[in-house]
């Protein structure tokens, strides 16, 4: 998982505040994919974004939770006015190629996460 | 709905023994499964898969087995080591599905004493 970089690594909102995360994928990689883990549950899937492009958003909440992947810059997964419900490790994951074509099993690269904190 | 159910939490073993982890799922959809290895504060790392047309899969020190009717995978590890403790996350993909869409289990924290 070498060369995903997240950051924050630890964030704490207060309810009803806005967290910003953000991604910079390995090199030469221009897939993104945001995952979740809730405590005491396995990662889910939220969003698949290319540059500036929203791909697959069947994972994330209907409100407040939005993901961007601009042409320069890191990927954000922005979540307004969070809620306890939100304490969360949030794991980016980045790949050399769209998931259309199945190449193997290590051809997405996590990320170290980003562990946010409602208080 | 848990469709992917890894029962046990944690599990400890000596290091030389024998580790095995097992997944149950429940989706006959199911055609390619993964483990993942997750260091504390660390993102996942791919470990090894199968196909749900194979019942083994084997990588060094690590072997999968799937059975297909009964909808069960293990991950034995031999000889465990002190370094592979962690928790393993098995993961399954839906046949046709999306590669990134993997529905994962909760996890068991493996813990190998020296």
């Amino acid at each position: 998982n070498a060369g995903v970089m997240q950051n924050p690594r630890h964030l704490v909102r207060r309810r009803g505040q806005e967290a910003r995360l953000r991604c910079s994928p390995m090199k030469g990689h221009s897939h993104v994919y945001w995952y979740r883990q809730l405590p005491e549950e396995g990662l889910k899937f939220m969003v698949y974004l290319q540059k500036e492009n929203i791909i697959d958003e069947s994972g994330m909440p209907k409100e407040r939770f939005s993901a961007e992947f601009p042409k320069e810059g890191p990927s954000i997964l922005r979540i307004q006015q969070v809620v306890r419900g939100d304490s969360a490790a949030y794991f980016c994951a980045s790949s050399p190629r769209g998931q259309g074509v199945f190449v193997g099993g290590n051809t997405i690269y996590f990320g170290e996460g980003s562990w946010l904190t409602v208080v | 709905d848990q469709q992917v159910k890894q029962n046990s939490p944690s599990l400890s073993v000596q290091e030389g023994r024998i580790s095995i982890l097992n997944c149950d799922y429940t989706n006959s959809m199911f055609d390619y499964f993964l483990w993942y290895k997750k260091y504390p504060a660390e993102g996942p790392t791919f470990l090894i898969s199968i196909s749900s047309i194979k019942d083994k899969n084997e990588d060094g020190r690590f072997t999968v087995f799937l059975n297909k009717s009964a909808k069960h995978l293990s991950l034995h590890i031999v000889p465990s080591q002190p370094g592979d403790s962690a928790v393993y996350f098995c993961a399954a993909r839906t046949s046709g599905g999306s590669n990134y869409k993997l529905t994962f289990g909760k996890g068991t924290l493996l813990t190998v004493n020296p």
